[in-house]
């Protein structure tokens, strides 16, 4: 089965207001983490990732929390704008294993 | 520009006839792979390469061979498809290995018949 899952398949949020998009994994030996956005029609594009040894990472506009504890991964989307609508997957790597395993994803709607 | 291509696009065809899937990358990656997407199981990974003729099976490599003969190339092969093939497929690449940002493709929707 998978290693990893999102909360919710679904997610619609209001344009300006902040998204959190959740992810729990079951591999406690994995420790490299990766959300990708895919657009429809297009493959997946990074966004942002980190590693065990963080719990928490910023981009633009976005920021990754890791609980290791509770082995939870989450994503922040600061003010969502109609461009953010996309599907969104969180991803695992295992150390010392060459594999990728994704979540089934969340699909952000935003609501102008 | 930096970019993963595959080709074709999109494919229609029946059960048993061999197809092959290119997959391109211009940026000296050596890591590449295959990863297929069906509706609510996001991507599966199929195959890996680490470099040049080093690959690896991925989580679902069942009915589907690669090759990697040169760095650039990781052609995916279907030696006779059947239906439950039927699927959206991504190449990838990154720089090193899976513990790093991937380029994706822009896909290839495979329709078995």
């Amino acid at each position: 089965g998978e290693s990893v899952g999102l909360h919710l398949p679904t997610l619609s949020v209001q344009e300006g207001d902040n998204s959190i998009i959740n992810c729990a994994y079951s591999n406690s030996a994995s420790d490299y983490f990766i959300w990708y956005k895919q657009e429809s029609g297009k493959g997946p594009q990074f966004i942002i990732d980190i590693r065990s040894n963080m719990d928490k990472r910023q981009g633009q506009r976005v920021t990754v929390l890791l609980n290791k504890t509770v082995k939870h991964l989450s994503l922040q989307i600061a003010a969502t704008q109609p461009g953010d609508s996309a599907v969104y997957f969180c991803a695992e790597n295992p150390d010392n294993d060459y594999k990728l395993s994704f979540g089934a994803g969340t699909t952000v709607t935003v609501r102008a | 520009e930096a970019q993963v291509t595959q080709n074709p696009r999109y494919l229609i065809t029946v059960t048993g006839k061999k197809l092959t899937v290119t997959c391109s990358q211009n940026m000296n990656h050596e890591y590449m792979s295959w990863y297929r997407q069906d509706p609510g199981l996001g991507l599966r990974q199929i195959y890996y390469s680490m470099n040049v003729e080093v690959t690896d099976k991925g989580d679902v490599p069942e009915g589907y061979k690669v090759s990697r003969k040169e760095k650039r190339n990781f052609p995916l092969i279907l030696e006779s498809p059947s239906p439950n093939q039927t699927s959206l497929y991504f190449c990838a690449s990154s720089t090193l290995g899976a513990d790093q940002p991937q380029h994706f493709g822009d896909g290839t929707r495979l329709s078995i018949l």
